[in-house]
C-alpha cells in the first residue's frame, strides 16, 4: 500500500515567523511531489510542485524535496494569518498520473 | 491554469435517491478525474475519467455506485446511485496538465448531504 504521510497538527505559528511542513512517502518511484492549500470549505490550491532533489523557491514558499530519505517539505517564509489553512502533500505515482494524497497539516498562523 | 465549474455546488438528498455532478472545463484536456472528501479527510480518488471509454475505477468505488461519463473534453459527469448517509462528502473533479510534473488542478466541488 502506497502511502503519504503528514502530521495533522495544527501546527501554530506566530506571525511572520516561518512554517515548516513536512511529508513522508513510501513509494521510492515516485516521481512528481506537490503542495496544495485548502482553505475550509474550498478545493485544494495548488502552491507548489517538485520533482528534483534539492530546493524550489516561489515567492514566500519553498519546498525541499530529499528523495532518499522520501521525505518532501514546504517552508512558507513570514508566515500571515491568511495562510492560516490545511496544507495537502500529494504525490505521483510511478508509471501513472495518478496522486495520492497526505492527511494535510492544519497550519495556523497567529496575529 | 484551465476555469474549471462544477454544479450542483452544493445538494442535500434523500436515502435511495441519485445525483449527477456537473464537470466542466474551458479547454480541452485529456485526464481528468473524479476524488471524493469526507468530512475532515483527505482526497481519495474515484475514478479517471477517460474520453471515449470506459472510466477507470480505484480499488472500493464500482462502476454501479459511481457511473461516470466523459463525452468530450471539456466534460465529465459522476453520478452517485443509491445513496445513502454514507455518501455524504465533497465530491471534486481534476484536471491534469501533463508536462513535466503532470500538475493536477480542481473545480470548486460539490457539497452533499444524504439524510
Amino acid at each position: 500500500q502506497k502511502e503519504v504521510e503528514q502530521n495533522s497538527g495544527p501546527l501554530s505559528v506566530p506571525e511572520g515567523a516561518i512554517a515548516s511542513l513536512n511529508c513522508t512517502y513510501s513509494d521510492r518511484g515516485s516521481q512528481s511531489f506537490f503542495w496544495y492549500r485548502q482553505y475550509s470549505g474550498k478545493s485544494p490550491e495548488l502552491i507548489m510542485f517538485i520533482y528534483s532533489n534539492g530546493d524550489k523557491e516561489d515567492g514566500r514558499f519553498t519546498a525541499q524535496l530529499n528523495k532518499a530519505s522520501q521525505y518532501v517539505s514546504l517552508l512558507i517564509r513570514d508566515s500571515q494569518p491568511s495562510d492560516s489553512a490545511t496544507y495537502l502533500c500529494a504525490v505521483k505515482t510511478s508509471g501513472t498520473y495518478k496522486y495520492i494524497f497526505g492527511t494535510g497539516t492544519r497550519l495556523k498562523v497567529l496575529a | 491554469s484551465a476555469v474549471i465549474s462544477q454544479k450542483p455546488s452544493r445538494d442535500i438528498c434523500q436515502r435511495g435517491t441519485s445525483l449527477t455532478i456537473q464537470c466542466q472545463v474551458d479547454s480541452q484536456v485529456t485526464m481528468m478525474f473524479w476524488y471524493r472528501q469526507q468530512p475532515g479527510q483527505s482526497l481519495t480518488l474515484i475514478a479517471t475519467a477517460n474520453q471515449g471509454s470506459e472510466a477507470t475505477y480505484e480499488s472500493g468505488f464500482v462502476i454501479d455506485k459511481f457511473p461516470i461519463s466523459r463525452p468530450n473534453l471539456t466534460f465529465s459527469t459522476l453520478t452517485v446511485s443509491n445513496m445513502s448517509p454514507e455518501d455524504s462528502s465533497i465530491y471534486l473533479c481534476s484536471v491534469g496538465s501533463q508536462g513535466v510534473a503532470d500538475t493536477q488542478y480542481f473545480g470548486p466541488g460539490t457539497r452533499l448531504t444524504v439524510l
